[in-house]
């Protein structure tokens, strides 16, 4: 049973349009959400992150949304660029004692595609 | 800042090796998470340190895995023996105390066990 999901295996998208990533999630103690990025042969890169306190947060060209009563979070990059295609992991924690880190559970992530 | 090491980036055995696989955190950094990709279960964790201690490795699949950190700069997970069920992709990430600073990924050993 997932914690994290993230339905869509892949997205396509042409550059200059806006890119829409969604993520669902299950466990209503979940209080923190991150996104990564990943390129082919590397590791997730850590892009944007929001708390439960916030419904949005935004970072450039790209901004997070969270909806904690339908615990659904979204990634919106935009404009698109060729250089946005990777595999975008949402990712979700429960607080710990002391603010400390503790199990971040990810999603199965989402291919996103930008076309020129 | 030279980021997460990891090392082998690949590594190829047969059914039954022992597998070494190794971490070097960012300096600074007081916690460690060995992740474990795969294209059915996605990234899952398999155990963390915070300060060279293990925390939680509930999801160390079976006894035969097992991880150590003997230092602030150096981790390993073992596997032994290994299985053709054990490929996969595994990321050791390293960041510091507080919940809002990122986790730092290596780029990850792939492992394939023949």
């Amino acid at each position: 049973d997932q914690q994290v999901k993230q339905n869509s295996p892949s997205l396509s998208v042409q550059e200059g349009r806006i890119s829409i990533l969604n993520c669902d999630y299950t466990n209503s103690m979940f209080d923190y959400f991150l996104w990564y990025k990943k390129y082919p042969a590397e590791g997730p890169t850590f892009l944007i992150s929001i708390s439960s306190i916030k419904d949005k947060n935004e970072d450039g060209r790209f901004t997070v949304f969270l909806n904690k009563s339908a615990k659904h979070l979204s990634l919106h990059i935009v404009p698109s660029q060729p250089g946005d295609s990777a595999v975008y992991f949402c990712a979700a924690s429960a607080l710990r004692y002391g603010g400390s880190q503790g199990n971040l559970i990810f999603g199965k992530g989402t291919k996103l595609s930008v076309k020129p | 800042d030279a980021g997460v090491i990891q090392s082998p980036r690949h590594e190829v055995t047969e059914m039954g090796q022992e597998v070494t696989l190794r971490c070097k955190p960012i300096s600074g950094h007081d916690y460690l998470f060995w992740y474990r990709q795969t294209m059915m279960r996605g990234l899952e964790l398999l155990i963390y340190f915070n300060n060279n201690v293990p925390i939680d490795d509930s999801g160390m699949p079976e006894d035969r895995f097992s991880a150590k950190m003997p230092n602030a700069s150096f981790s390993t997970l073992k596997i032994q023996p290994s299985e053709p069920r054990d490929s996969a992709v595994y990321f050791c990430a390293s960041s510091l105390r507080d919940r809002s600073s990122p986790l730092h990924f290596g780029n990850g050993t792939r492992l394939t066990v023949t």
